[in-house]
């Protein structure tokens, strides 16, 4: 168990539709990551959250967005879905220490979406 | 970000020693190589992480040679449950930036 826990673990919707992706952070970790992994792109990085401010983007679509919230967890909105965005999205947390060699990305355990 | 090349698959028996070596030759002189492990459906696990020489913990050793442009991952005496993909990483800390991840070694160990 890595700590970090995501919330659903599993999600059907249809196309075109709007869902959100939760995302708690290991405690004391000021980092949040999202991942997509699909069986034809790999895990991809989408965007990266630090103590509420956006620092880092990825390959993420227009159509997603997210947000880290004061307490920390984090949520990934997914909107005008498409078939294509069917994947598993995992989020992931650190807490840089100063010393790269002690900084780890530890991720959760995905959240599975499959648009129909 | 340095690019890595790794086999994309290895075969092994239990109790044997899996060697899985990674090519990074454009790594940085702040660059640091890491290796996860991800079985399917699951998130990725840290392993290791090393700089230069050797690192060494409960799970895996990392051999980095000393002009670091390659990196080798050792799983000693290997069982069922390491059946896994495993994917080595190169980059400037572990959170200092985000993860690119390649294609990885998948790795099936046999009875």
């Amino acid at each position: 168990d890595s700590g970090v826990t995501q919330t659903p673990k599993h999600l059907i919707t249809a196309t075109g539709q709007r869902v959100t992706l939760r995302c708690s952070p290991r405690s004391g970790d000021l980092s949040v990551y999202w991942y997509q992994q699909s069986l034809d792109q790999g895990l991809q990085f989408l965007i990266q959250y630090y103590n509420g401010e956006e620092r880092a983007k990825g390959n993420i679509l227009e159509r997603f967005s997210a947000q880290q919230f004061p307490d920390l967890h984090s949520e990934l909105n997914l909107s005008s879905l498409e078939l294509g965005d069917s994947a598993l999205y995992f989020c992931a947390s650190s807490t840089p220490e100063g010393d790269p060699s002690t900084d780890t990305q530890y991720f959760g355990p995905g959240t599975r979406l499959t648009v129909l | 970000l340095a690019k890595t090349t790794q086999p994309i698959s290895m075969d092994s028996y239990e109790g044997q020693e899996v060697n899985i070596t990674c090519s990074h030759n454009n790594i940085a002189t702040n660059d640091y190589i890491t290796w996860y492990q991800q079985f399917p459906s699951q998130g990725p696990r840290f392993i290791i992480q090393g700089y230069k020489t050797k690192v060494t913990n409960e799970v895996a050793s990392l051999f980095i040679p000393a002009d670091r442009k390659s990196s080798t991952l050792s799983l000693p005496r290997v069982s069922l449950s390491d059946t896994a993909v495993y994917y080595c990483l190169v980059g400037p800390g572990g959170s200092q930036g985000n993860l690119i991840f390649g294609k990885g070694t998948k790795l099936s160990v046999k009875p």
